[in-house]
């Protein structure tokens, strides 16, 4: 049959390496940022946050870095595992959006074993 | 445990028929959330509230309603104005309705028009 809809970004990476997610924000005026997980048929999930007077912030195997200058904001996760494998969308909330946040399309991440 | 409930989990809609998803959250967050995703896409903003007794639409709110009587529930109605309500229904919550606060998700629903 035909396929309906967008085909996500895809990064495919061996067990054990390192992975880089990278996600172009909209808004200049955003000023917070969250990282979000999400495994199949079930709801995203929060990995990691920073705030636009950072650019960067580390977590457990997870590090985000925020580009401002060129509107650009990258998830890496260090030795990367099978379980890791999800889609991981951005979201950005800026000045006039009050507590909306408002999501990136996602990239799909596959770890091989 | 505290967390956000949704119900059910899947549901099945005759076309012209409305149909209502249950949001639940014990977490006393003030803002809740109604997002939708389609296959292979991202999610956007339904509808929101971030008070009781008040809520704003989101970017696809055409063929929604959404009620806020209490605090801890958010439930959103798919009317028959929806023409393609087939997708995946998510709600969320924030611990305060200001910006530069996490959204903690429930589960989501998968809706589908038979």
């Amino acid at each position: 049959g035909e396929s309906v809809g967008l085909h996500l970004p895809t990064l495919s990476v061996q067990e054990g390496d390192n992975s880089i997610i990278n996600c172009a924000y909209s808004n200049s005026a955003s000023d917070y940022f969250i990282w979000y997980k999400q495994e199949s048929g079930k709801g995203p999930q929060f990995i990691i946050d920073i705030r636009s007077n950072m650019d960067k912030r580390q977590g457990q195997r997870v590090t985000v870095l925020l580009n401002k200058t060129v509107k650009h904001l990258s998830l890496q996760i260090a030795a990367t595992q099978p379980g890791d494998s999800a889609v991981y969308f951005c979201a950005e909330n800026y000045e006039t959006s009050g507590s909306r946040l408002t999501f990136g399309e996602g990239t799909q991440l596959t770890v091989n074993p | 445990d505290g967390g956000i409930t949704q119900s059910p989990k899947y549901l099945f809609r005759k076309e012209g028929q409305n149909v209502t998803l249950s949001c639940e959250q014990n977490l006393n967050h003030d803002a809740m959330y109604w997002y939708r995703q389609d296959p292979g896409q991202g999610l956007r903003l339904i509808y929101y509230s971030q008070i009781v007794n008040d809520f704003q639409k989101g970017d696809i709110a055409e063929g929604y309603s959404v009620s806020r009587e209490k605090k801890e529930s958010f439930p959103l109605t798919v009317t028959s104005a929806q023409k393609n309500p087939t997708a995946f229904y998510l709600c969320a919550s924030s611990i305060m309705a200001v910006r530069g606060t996490e959204a903690f998700f429930g589960q989501g629903t998968r809706l589908t028009v038979v």
